[in-house]
């Protein structure tokens, strides 16, 4: 079955980058997203990647995708404290179907 | 822009009462699930609609039941809830034909005591 990993926790002084990883197993996945969540908010969409690109870039985040090592991660640039939150990779397999998400990895920035 | 409206908001039930949890999804999107998110666990997907026929099918207890409605709002249904039941539920809505994103609500937070 799918399985999504990410590690647990980061920690970065204002200013500095962030980078998040993520590991997915499913050869199938098409779309990995990463979502945002701050304490006891909804999933806020930060951005998604196709599978058959390596990069997406959208102001302060950069996405890689390593296809061949199934490795994902989100950097966040020039990280400020307003950053801090739990942060979710997820995967699917097309559109309109399921996501699968990892553990989170919680971001906290300090001053 | 409208986003994906759920209620209510808090709800606190007691073992062994019914729940129902309401979805409204970003108008035109023809998708809706359902996800329960437990404390400090990443959201498991319980179950999807298109188009107002059940889509896919996740860990939805038999306890749980949930439908689309011709104005496309989803109500998730849930009876003899558990203590286990706790749990922030999020819907999430998406336009199939038209991209992937799906976009979530702000999570109905169910406290079963």
């Amino acid at each position: 079955g799918e399985d999504v990993e990410q590690s647990l926790f980061l920690s970065v002084r204002e200013g500095d980058s962030s980078v998040i990883n993520c590991t997915y197993t499913d050869s199938s996945s098409t779309y990995l997203y990463w979502y945002k969540q701050e304490p006891g908010a909804g999933l806020q969409l930060l951005t998604y990647i196709f599978s058959n690109m390596d990069m997406k870039q959208d102001q302060r985040l950069t996405v890689l995708l390593n296809k061949k090592d199934k490795h994902l991660s989100l950097r966040i640039a020039d990280t400020q404290t307003g950053d801090s939150a739990i942060y979710f990779c997820a995967e699917s397999e097309g559109a309109g179907n399921m996501l699968t998400f990892g553990g989170g990895t919680r971001l906290m920035v300090k001053p | 822009a409208a986003g994906v409206i759920q209620s209510p908001r808090h709800l606190i039930k007691e073992k062994r009462e019914t729940a129902t949890l309401k979805c409204y999804p970003i108008p035109r999107h023809d998708t809706v699930y359902w996800y329960q998110q437990g404390p400090g666990q990443d959201p498991q997907f319980l179950i999807s609609f298109y188009e107002k026929m059940q889509s896919d099918k996740g860990s939805i207890p038999d306890r749980f039941s949930a439908q689309q409605f011709s104005d496309y709002h989803s109500e998730l249904n849930m009876s003899s809830l558990e203590l286990g039941d706790s749990a922030l539920y999020f819907c999430a809505s998406s336009l199939r034909m038209v991209g992937t994103e799906a976009f979530f609500g702000q999570g109905t937070r169910l406290t079963v005591v």
